[in-house]
């Protein structure tokens, strides 16, 4: 089992519409989890990250973590085509120091 | 803000060749880290250095080397290139940003895209 897996899409959401990404991870105890979006070409970029139970919401985004079920999950409300990308999760895994462990990515692709 | 800097941003290199690749960060942090990208496999730590005078290895070490320069510099080296390490190559920066906080946020250079032939 991967440390820290997502499903590879791609996820197809038409404009306007909720996007729903998920990943999940092996560590129980992960400290902080991360989002990336990634264009084709170009480095990842942080969208957010979260470290409580709970939702955060910026903006059109909103990340959940549920640590007991151990997984985390982004929503983007809204949909835009310029919300395709791959979107990497990335987790801090216990005892990992400073380091994150990045999921395979999703791809999302939004159409107008 | 120039921000992490890597260099090149693209390399053609003959199996057995020997390359290195260049990072260097202005933010004055004092984590550093080499990740690869590979499709569908999402990035990999080759390496990482959490403070100057310190390298460790990641996921994926085999076949690279790793030189923490100075607080700002961290290079990664491939003594003899094989064509399984055809990839894009982030180098990555994290620590104290302004303000005192640490997220615990990578910053990534623009990537270099690296083919062995």
């Amino acid at each position: 089992q991967k440390e820290v897996e997502q499903n590879s899409g791609p996820l197809s959401v038409p404009e306007g519409a909720i996007a729903s990404l998920n990943c999940t991870y092996s560590d129980r105890g992960s400290q902080s989890f991360f989002w990336y979006r990634q264009y084709s070409g170009k480095s990842p970029e942080l969208i957010m990250f979260i470290y409580s139970n709970g939702d955060k919401e910026d903006g059109r985004f909103t990340a959940q973590l549920n640590k007991a079920s151990q997984y985390v999950s982004l929503l983007i409300r809204d949909s835009q085509p310029s919300d395709s990308a791959t979107y990497l999760c990335a987790v801090n895994l216990h005892n990992a120091g400073n380091m994150l462990t990045f999921g395979g990515g999703t791809r999302l692709m939004v159409k107008p | 803000n120039a921000g992490v800097t890597q260099t090149p941003k693209f390399q053609v290199l003959k199996t057995g060749q020997s390359m290195t690749l260049q990072c260097a960060q202005d933010m004055n942090h004092n984590s550093m880290y080499w990740y690869r990208q590979d499709p569908g496999m999402g990035l990999r730590l080759i390496y990482y250095s959490a403070s100057e005078g310190t390298t460790d290895k990641g996921e994926v070490p085999n076949g690279y080397n790793v030189s923490r320069l100075n607080k700002r510099e961290f290079s990664l080296r491939l003594e003899s290139a094989a064509p399984s390490q055809t990839s894009v190559y982030f180098c990555a920066s994290s620590g104290v940003i302004t303000g005192g906080v640490n997220t615990g946020e990578l910053f990534f250079g623009e990537g270099s895209r690296l083919t062995v032939l």
